[in-house]
């Protein structure tokens, strides 16, 4: 078992409907993050929560709507979703601090957004 | 503004043989971290290694080395004694003081290990 988990693991939906991503960690940690992963761009920074906080919204649609109840979990909600949005999106967590530690990730979540 | 540029969208290595992978980075920052993951087919992300820019010796963590030269902003994985398990994409990322909680990624590099 992963230190990060994610579910679900794939998920086909259309753009009418609405859904959530989950994300768990088992570290300790202090910050979790959202990641885009899309076919040949760079890994897209999406939001940040520290101590439970939103630090980090890096231009993302308001139909991607985060949510981080305690520092261990996280979600994001997904509702009218686009074509374009179809992706692995990658959930992580790492120790904030002066010097901050690696990020640890999950397994992401296949979404296809017909 | 921060980049990441990885060269080399695919690699081939034969099983046992060392391999390198090749980044280089663009920052107008002093300060600043380069980590590298490798993502299987699975797709976890999974750190490899960090690299400080204040770090004199070049960071190595098992079979693992990089290669850092400031001066050239490069910042090179060596993988020695090639495993058919190192079969993956890797991926090149840069940190800096101001923010490090946010990385820059590279385009990554696939690599098979042949038997």
């Amino acid at each position: 078992e992963t230190g990060v988990t994610q579910t679900p693991r794939h998920l086909v939906m259309g753009m009418t409907n609405k859904k959530s991503l989950k994300c768990e960690q088992h570290l300790g940690h202090n910050a979790m993050y959202w990641y885009k992963q899309s076919a040949k761009k760079p890994l897209e920074l999406m939001f940040v929560y520290s101590l439970e906080e939103r630090v980090e919204n890096n231009s993302v649609p308001s139909r991607f709507s985060p949510e981080c109840p305690n520092s261990s979990h996280l979600f994001l909600h997904l509702h009218t979703l686009q074509p374009e949005d179809s992706a692995l999106y990658l959930c992580a967590s790492s120790q904030v601090g002066p010097i901050t530690g690696e990020l640890f990730f999950g397994e992401g979540s296949r979404l296809t957004v017909l | 503004a921060q980049k990441i540029t990885q060269t080399q969208p695919g690699m081939f290595v034969q099983e046992k043989e060392a391999v390198t992978l090749d980044c280089t980075y663009d920052t107008s920052d002093q300060s600043y971290g380069l980590f590298w993951y490798k993502q299987p087919s699975s797709g976890e992300m999974i750190f490899l290694i960090y690299q400080g820019s204040y770090d004199e010796q070049n960071a190595t963590e098992g079979r693992y080395s990089l290669n850092f030269q400031k001066a050239r902003k490069s910042a090179n994985l060596v993988i020695s004694a090639s495993q058919l398990g190192d079969s993956a994409m890797y991926f090149c990322a840069i940190s800096h003081a101001g923010n490090n909680r946010k990385l820059i990624w590279g385009l990554g590099t696939s690599l098979a290990v042949n038997p």
